[in-house]
């Protein structure tokens, strides 16, 4: 069974304090792993698709890692607007498209 | 190109009665999936339709059920509805392995 963990459950930061998520996953054979931004009340907003070890991707302060067992997140000098709930998904080869979510990472930044 | 739509955005029910949720997908992604979320399971699959067919099933009770139009425009029902049953509801549209969210419809069942 496809299992994602994600860690911390909560993170407080200050403005401009760099830190990173953890994206622990055990698939049989990884597809693809995404990472999403998700506002209080609103729908996850796709920021990352990642697919094999050692790829990297970047968006504004956002950069996503990827190792064989984990994906990290980091968030390099973080603004309030980066506050949210942020998901990892993974999806496996073979079978269905679904991924699997974990139960995501809240990030408070403080100014 | 437009995003992921989903209309009601608020609903309020009370139990028993049923509900029917709708989602219009990016043009051009053929698969529509629905998503339950609350605060203590988190984000639970339900289905995914994929040119009119359910292709995926979630575990989640016959009362929950869905369809796929030829525009591929979605739509799930809720019938009997119970409080637990409130929560968030999203639709995601894929054409390969991205998935998109809409904004959700938010269920009150009371």
């Amino acid at each position: 069974e496809d299992q994602v963990t994600q860690s911390p459950e909560a993170l407080r930061l200050q403005e401009g304090e760099s830190s990173s998520l953890n994206c622990s996953y055990t698939v049989s054979g990884l597809r693809g792993l995404f990472w999403y931004r998700q506002d209080p009340g609103k729908g996850p907003e796709f920021l990352f698709t990642l697919y094999s070890a050692g790829e990297e991707k970047e968006k504004e302060r956002l950069k996503a890692t990827l190792t064989k067992k984990e994906s990290f997140l980091h968030i390099t000098a973080p603004k309030p607007e980066d506050s949210a709930t942020y998901l990892c998904a993974v999806q496996a080869t073979g079978g269905s498209y679904i991924p699997t979510f974990g139960r995501g990472t809240s990030l408070i930044v403080h100014p | 190109k437009a995003g992921v739509t989903q209309t009601p955005r608020y609903l309020i029910k009370t139990r028993g009665q049923q509900v029917t949720l709708s989602c219009s997908p990016i043009s051009g992604h053929r698969s529509v999936s629905w998503y339950q979320q609350t605060p203590g399971q988190g984000l639970q699959f339900l289905f995914e339709y994929f040119s009119e067919t359910q292709r995926n099933k979630g575990n989640f009770p016959g009362r929950f059920s869905g369809r796929q139009f030829s525009n591929s425009r979605s739509e799930m029902n809720v019938s009997t509805l119970e409080l637990g049953d409130s929560a968030l509801y999203l639709c995601a549209s894929s054409e390969s392995t991205s998935q998109y969210f809409g904004p959700g419809t938010r269920l009150l069942v009371l």
